[in-house]
C-alpha cells in the first residue's frame, strides 16, 4: 500500500462546477498536510496547507479527517485556469525530508 | 520572489555517460533537495542538504551523488547513467529547519537512451 494515495483522474468538469478530491495516508503519525498544484510541464507549488480545523482560502476548502486518515481538497466555481494536477503532500513534520507526496489527482475544468 | 533555478531544462544522454544537474536559488535558503517525478509514483527525495558541505540520502538515493560546495548550489550527479534514471527532476529549497513550503525549479527531464 502507498503512504499517500490519490485517485489520478482526471476529473472532467465544466466550469462552474464544484469538486472534490480526497487523499488517504497511512501514517498514523503524520502531523503537515498540504495540497501542491502543479501545471502542466511545470513546477509543483503550494497551493494550501492543510489545517485540524479545517481551513479555506477563496473558493478552495481544505480538510482534514484523522480518525479516517485522508485529507480532502474542495474546489467551489470552478474555472478554466483550475486545470491542473493537485499533488497531495503529507509529512511527520514540515522539513522537506519528512514529506511524502502523493501521485497526484489530475482535474481539467472544461467550457 | 524565491527562485530555484536548474540549469538544463531538457538533456538527452547515453547509457554510462556521467551527468551534472545544476540547481541554484537566490534566497539564502539553508535546506535544498533533489527529487524525481515518474508518472503514478508522485515526487520521490533522492538527496537533500541542509548546509554547505552536508548532505543525506533521501528515499532512492542509489546511482545517485550530490555535491553543495555553496549555500545556494545543490548539484546532483548520476556517475554512469542507466536507462531506469530517465526521469523528470525536480530542485527544491526552503527555509531552514522545519521549513515548510518547498519552493521548486521548473525541472529537469532527462531520457537516458
Amino acid at each position: 500500500r502507498k503512504e499517500v494515495e490519490q485517485d489520478p483522474g482526471p476529473f472532467n468538469v465544466p466550469e462552474g462546477a464544484t469538486v472534490a478530491f480526497n487523499c488517504t495516508y497511512s501514517n498514523s503519525a503524520s502531523q503537515s498536510f498540504f495540497w501542491y498544484r502543479q501545471d502542466c510541464r511545470k513546477e509543483p507549488k503550494l497551493l494550501m496547507s492543510v489545517y485540524s480545523s479545517g481551513n479555506e482560502d477563496g473558493r478552495f476548502t481544505a480538510q482534514l479527517n484523522r480518525a479516517s486518515q485522508y485529507i480532502s481538497l474542495l474546489i467551489r466555481d470552478s474555472k478554466l485556469s483550475d486545470s491542473a494536477t493537485y499533488l497531495c503532500v503529507v509529512g511527520v513534520n514540515n522539513a522537506g525530508n519528512m514529506l511524502t507526496f502523493g501521485g497526484g489527482t489530475r482535474l481539467m475544468v472544461k467550457p | 520572489d524565491v527562485k530555484v533555478t536548474q540549469s538544463s531544462r531538457y538533456l538527452v544522454k547515453r547509457t554510462g555517460e556521467k551527468v551534472f544537474l545544476e540547481c541554484v536559488q537566490d534566497m539564502d535558503h539553508e535546506n535544498m533537495f533533489w527529487y524525481r517525478q515518474d508518472p503514478g509514483l508522485g515526487l520521490r527525495l533522492i538527496y537533500f542538504s541542509y548546509d554547505v558541505k552536508m548532505k543525506e540520502k533521501g528515499d532512492i538515493p542509489e546511482g545517485y551523488s550530490v555535491s553543495r560546495e555553496k549555500k545556494e548550489r545543490f548539484s546532483l550527479i548520476l556517475e554512469s547513467a542507466s536507462t531506469n534514471q530517465t526521469s523528470m527532476y525536480l530542485c527544491a529549497s526552503s527555509l531552514g529547519g522545519n521549513g515548510g513550503e518547498l519552493f521548486f525549479g521548473e525541472g529537469s527531464r532527462l531520457t537516458v537512451l
